[in-house]
């Protein structure tokens, strides 16, 4: 089992340019999860999605957008992309992400700098 | 405002025991979670606590006191292999993760 893909793996990106970074799940998980993951900071939740068909803003939406077409993939698209959006991407998922315990996985994820 | 805090930097010598504290702040708990994660790589699940008390697992041990707004893992017998950053983050009244910046964990011979 694959458990949580992302793509690409790294990538250099022009300011001003925008990009897709590309998330799928094979455990047939409710809930995905975007965050950026900065030196000397927590990860902080970008956006996240309950179900498929649902999106919800985190922590630190702004410059991002997702959607939920289906249950697998849950791609992240910056528009516009700004050198503060250097960091790392991290997905994850979980089984429910409106109920009791439910351990979140993470892919391996996306490491971008934006020039 | 929501707040983890954890202490940056650890250091413990290989076969001891260490213990990673974590305080918090948050809008409403829904359980607390411990994750693992080595240099480059994703994080990975440790343990959850939502009632008060301690839950083992192993090497690995976590504590929570919900009155106090604070829970600690506790790793023993460490090895070489447990040199890594330990995440805590608290699921919040919207079910959402709060995490701590980490705890870079330093394991000597």
């Amino acid at each position: 089992t694959a458990g949580i893909t992302q793509a690409p793996t790294s990538q250099i990106l022009a300011a001003g340019r925008s990009m897709t970074l590309r998330c799928t799940q094979d455990m047939r998980h409710n809930a995905m999860y975007w965050y950026r993951q900065d030196l000397g900071l927590g990860l902080r939740l970008i956006h996240y999605s309950n179900t498929a068909g649902t999106t919800g803003k985190g922590e630190v939406p702004d410059g991002y957008s997702v959607s939920r077409a289906n249950t697998d993939d849950f791609p992240l698209t910056l528009a516009s992309a700004v050198p503060s959006q250097t960091s790392v991407y991290f997905c994850a998922s979980s089984a429910s992400g409106t109920s009791g315990y439910n351990e979140q996985f993470f892919g391996p994820g996306t490491r971008l700098t934006v020039l | 405002g929501q707040n983890i805090d954890q202490p940056t930097e650890m250091t413990a010598t290989e076969g001891a025991i260490v213990q990673i504290n974590c305080t918090y702040q948050t809008s409403g708990f829904n359980g607390l979670f411990w994750y693992q994660q080595h240099a480059g790589e994703a994080p990975t699940f440790l343990s959850y606590n939502v009632l008060d008390g301690l839950e083992e697992k192993g090497r690995f041990s976590s504590f929570l006191s919900r009155s106090k707004g604070y829970s600690y893992l506790l790793l023993k017998e460490l090895q070489m292999k447990d040199s890594a950053s330990y995440l805590c983050a608290v699921r919040d009244s919207n079910y959402q993760l709060i995490w701590g910046a980490g705890t870079k964990l330093i394991i000597k011979p």
